[in-house]
């Protein structure tokens, strides 16, 4: 059974600088891994999907890499703002699953 | 805004009454599915459907019933509300196969009293 771990479940960090959320899963044979972003009381933004067959995928100031035979994915932000202030989920899907897995998430707050 | 439809916004059912979650999308996806979200548990998925007229059980679906009748429609019952579906529901959709990843809709955030 696929399980998703997100950590740390919290971060805390001033402005400006650049961090890391990681992201493990535990069975390397994934189909996709897509991270999210979630505001307070509101649905799921989609940032960035990473295929099997690719190592990293870009979009402005954020980065998702993954490793799928250690069954990792970080998603670096750079130059964080306040408004990155939100929670990220990562999601795995399966060969054949039709569905994601969800990790718990990882509450993110900028300071400024 | 093309995109995942979710209505009602906000719900609050007494125990034992019954109501219907809609979702429509408007991209021709295939997949369709439901997840609720609870504190700690994160997200699950209720039931999903690869297509009109294919419906399957995900990992909660006690309580809760599913049709597919057309591509753009997924709707979720509650048959008979307990306060243990207080939650807040999801629906998401994507094509098949999934390259594209999962367009989520806003939610509906149900209370049952």
């Amino acid at each position: 059974k696929q399980e998703v771990t997100q950590i740390p479940a919290a971060l805390s960090v001033p402005e400006g600088e650049n961090l890391v959320l990681n992201c493990s899963f535990t069975d390397s044979a994934i189909y996709n891994l897509q991270w999210f972003r979630q505001d307070p009381g509101k649905g799921l933004t989609s940032l960035l999907l990473i295929q099997s067959s690719q190592r990293e995928q870009t979009s402005g100031r954020l980065n998702a890499s993954l490793d799928k035979s250690s069954g990792r994915s970080t998603l670096y932000i750079a130059a964080s703002q306040p408004g990155d202030s939100a929670t990220y989920l990562c999601a795995v899907e399966s060969p054949g699953a039709q569905k994601l897995v969800f990790g718990q998430g990882t509450r993110l707050t900028i300071n400024p | 805004n093309a995109g995942v439809t979710q209505t009602p916004k906000f719900q609050v059912l007494k125990t034992g009454q019954s109501m219907t979650l809609q979702c429509a999308q408007d991209m021709n996806h295939e997949y369709m599915s439901w997840y609720r979200q609870d504190p700690g548990m994160g997200l699950r998925l209720i039931h999903y459907s690869v297509g009109a007229g294919i419906t399957d059980q995900g990992e909660v679906p006690n309580g809760y019933n599913v049709s597919r009748s057309t591509t753009e429609d997924f709707p979720l019952r509650l048959l008979s509300a307990a306060p243990s579906q207080t939650s807040v529901y999801f629906c998401a959709s994507s094509l098949s196969p999934t390259p594209h990843g999962y367009t989520f809709g806003s939610g509906t955030r149900l209370t049952v009293v």
